[in-house]
């Protein structure tokens, strides 16, 4: 059973940091890119950050370049995203996911929500 | 890479059938032959789901009453029948290049 459990969403101040973490079990992780998608409650789907098997492709949606920081250890078959430096319009449903299809599934956690406010 | 919807919300009556239209501002056909296109239907208070991957291929699981179709930027989701449990948000997403989102479209059961 695929399993991503997610961790880490909570209460920070405006300017604060925040690190989320998946961890992913039932697939072999090390095999597939990452993803980190947010979304405002009540709003849409947002693609955030990604990273490639071994952490040499990664990209950022503008909105977080130069704050966020996504991060992966295959050794614990885990995914991070580091957030620095938050603002009030951060706040969302943080969800990692695994989006390539291979087998005609993809993976997509819970969701830990993270909210920015004073 | 621009991803758009239409409509942004819909009302259908069970069994009749639905069709939702996306269109992307760039070509989603990848040098490889591949065309990044999926679907993904969000149930109120769940994670979003796979239905549709590359236009056309249902995702594991996904009843046959779901189709895609489209080309290079213009692709369209339809459902056959709908059903009630069918209700929720569908988004097109593209990823072609990093992935984007489009705005969504809500289905309500009249």
């Amino acid at each position: 059973e695929v399993q991503l459990v997610q961790s880490g969403g909570g209460l920070v101040q405006p300017g604060g940091s925040l690190r989320l973490s998946c961890e992913v079990s039932g697939f072999p992780f090390s095999d597939y890119w990452m993803h980190w998608v947010r979304q405002v409650p009540g709003q849409g789907l947002e693609w955030v950050s990604n990273i490639n098997q071994d952490a040499t492709s990664i990209d950022y949606v503008d909105s977080v370049k130069g704050r966020f920081i996504i991060s992966r250890d295959n050794t614990r078959n885990m995914v991070f995203l580091q957030m620095y430096s938050l603002r009030v319009e951060d706040t969302a449903v943080y969800y990692c996911a695994r989006l390539s299809t291979a087998g005609g599934v993809n993976y997509w956690g819970p969701g830990a929500l993270v909210t920015v406010s004073s | 890479i621009v991803v758009t919807q239409s409509p942004l919300s819909l009302a259908v009556t069970p069994g009749e059938p639905a069709s939702i239209s996306c269109n992307s501002s760039q070509s989603l056909l990848h040098r490889n032959g591949y065309t990044y296109l999926d679907w993904y239907l969000q149930k109120p208070g769940q994670s979003p789901q796979l239905l549709i991957y590359f236009v056309s291929n249902r995702a594991s699981g996904v009843p046959d009453r779901f189709s895609g179709s489209g080309s290079v930027t213009d692709f369209t989701l339809q459902i056959s029948r709908v059903e009630p449990e069918d209700v929720g948000v569908y988004y097109c997403m593209q990823a072609v290049r990093s992935p984007g989102f489009g705005p969504g479209t809500k289905l309500e059961i009249k």
